[in-house]
This record gives C-alpha cells, structure tokens and sequence, in this order.
C-alpha cells in the first residue's frame, strides 16, 4: 500500500515570496491534515478536510495560508506572502473517515520550508 | 482546550535497558491516542494506537497504555537498542472534533 506522498521536500525561499506545497494521501482516506512543526516542538494542526470540504482551520493564519482539496483527493497548501517564522516542516497526514473503526492517522516524509 | 504534555524532554539510557515514556493530556474526552516516532528529518511513522475504550496495546518490544481517566498514556520499551534513538510524540484525537493534539516530544537517545 503506498504512503502518504508529499513534494516538494526541500525548499528555500526569500521572505515575502510565494511557496506551494503538495500531499497526496493514501487512497480511500477521506480525511487529510495539514500540520506545521517548528523545530523542537510537536506539529499543529493548520487545516482538517473531510473529502473536499473543511473541518477545521481555526489555527490556518488566513491572511497568508491557504489550502484546498478539490477533488477530495490530492490537496494543496499555499504560503504567500512568507515570512521568517514559516520557516518549519509541513506534514500532511491522512486517515480513514472519521467514525469508522480504525482512524490511525498515517503521515508522509514532509516538506522543509526555510525562509531567509 | 486540550494540551498534552510529555515527560521527559529528553532520555539517555544504555543499550538493553527498559524505558518508560510518559504523556498527559488534559482532557479526557478523547477518541483515541496514537503513539508515533520521528526520526531526524523525517516524517512521523504510527507505532500504536489505542482506541479510547482500550487499556493497553502491544506491537513487539513496544506497549502502550492508556488511562483515560487520569488522562495519562505511557509508552514502554523493553530491551532498548540503538536503533530506537528518536522522538517519541503521542497525539491525542478529540471527540468532538476529529484533528490531533500532540505533545511536544521525547527525544530518546539508546547508547551502544
């Protein structure tokens, strides 16, 4: 079964530039996560999609982030502009719909975001 | 709001011991708790999930706990080898919301 699929892993950018990020979850998961973690710390929650519609953006800093799943499948998560605080790993996770009997959450490799 | 906390920060132990993990969550009202370990620049990878019904849950060297009540999940590991050297983080999922909290880590080192 493949895992989660995240790309690109690397990236560096200026601040105030714009950065795309893409997820691609493990087939039949109608639920995806986008986390950030900052070095040393455990990931936080930016966006929760159930298919293609929003559970959860509460903590998404909206004036600069934002994400979509259109097709309930692939999602993509948007920095623009970026500023030096950004700088973390953006984990995209997925899982079953919620309720069914095992909701493990599986994640992919990340993506490292540096901004200078 | 729901915090998690994980205790300790970081661990150093001799090859072949047995370690205990500790996490506490703050709210009880949890769906279930998974346990994952991260290596340096990667991903997360599932070690255990325990649903909130559950007590405890094996997979090899590794048993998990969880005690609802009390809001505390602990993560043993028995006969440490080098190569568990990670990060060690729980995550707690809400019930009344589907997203995970997570706590901010364990870093294990194991020496040979």
């Amino acid at each position: 079964e493949a895992g989660v699929a995240q790309s690109p892993r690397y990236k560096i950018i200026e601040k105030r530039q714009s950065v795309a990020f893409w997820c691609n979850p493990i087939s039949g998961h109608a639920t995806l996560y986008w986390y950030q973690q900052i070095l040393g710390q455990g990931p936080k929650l930016l966006i929760q999609f159930q298919n293609n519609g929003v559970v959860d953006d509460s903590q998404l800093p909206k004036d600069r982030f934002s994400a979509e799943r259109l097709k309930g499948v692939d999602s993509t998560l948007k920095i623009q502009p970026a500023k030096l605080e950004d700088s973390a790993v953006y984990l995209c996770a997925s899982s079953l719909r919620f309720g069914e009997k095992n909701t493990e959450a599986f994640f992919g490799q990340g993506t490292r975001l540096t901004v200078v | 709001k729901q915090e998690v906390t994980q205790i300790p920060a970081a661990l150093s132990v001799p090859e072949g011991e047995n370690l205990v993990l500790n996490c506490s969550f703050t709210d009880s009202a949890i769906y279930n708790l998974q346990w994952f370990r991260q290596d340096p620049g990667k991903g997360l990878t599932s070690l255990l999930l325990i649903q909130s019904s559950q007590r405890e849950q094996t997979s090899g060297r590794l048993n998990a706990s969880l005690d609802k009540s009390s809001g505390r999940s602990t993560l043993y590991i028995a006969a440490s080898q080098p190569g568990d050297s990670a990060t060690y983080l729980c995550a707690v999922r809400l019930n009344y919301g589907q997203n995970f909290v997570f706590g901010p880590g364990t870093r294990l080192s194991v020496l040979p």
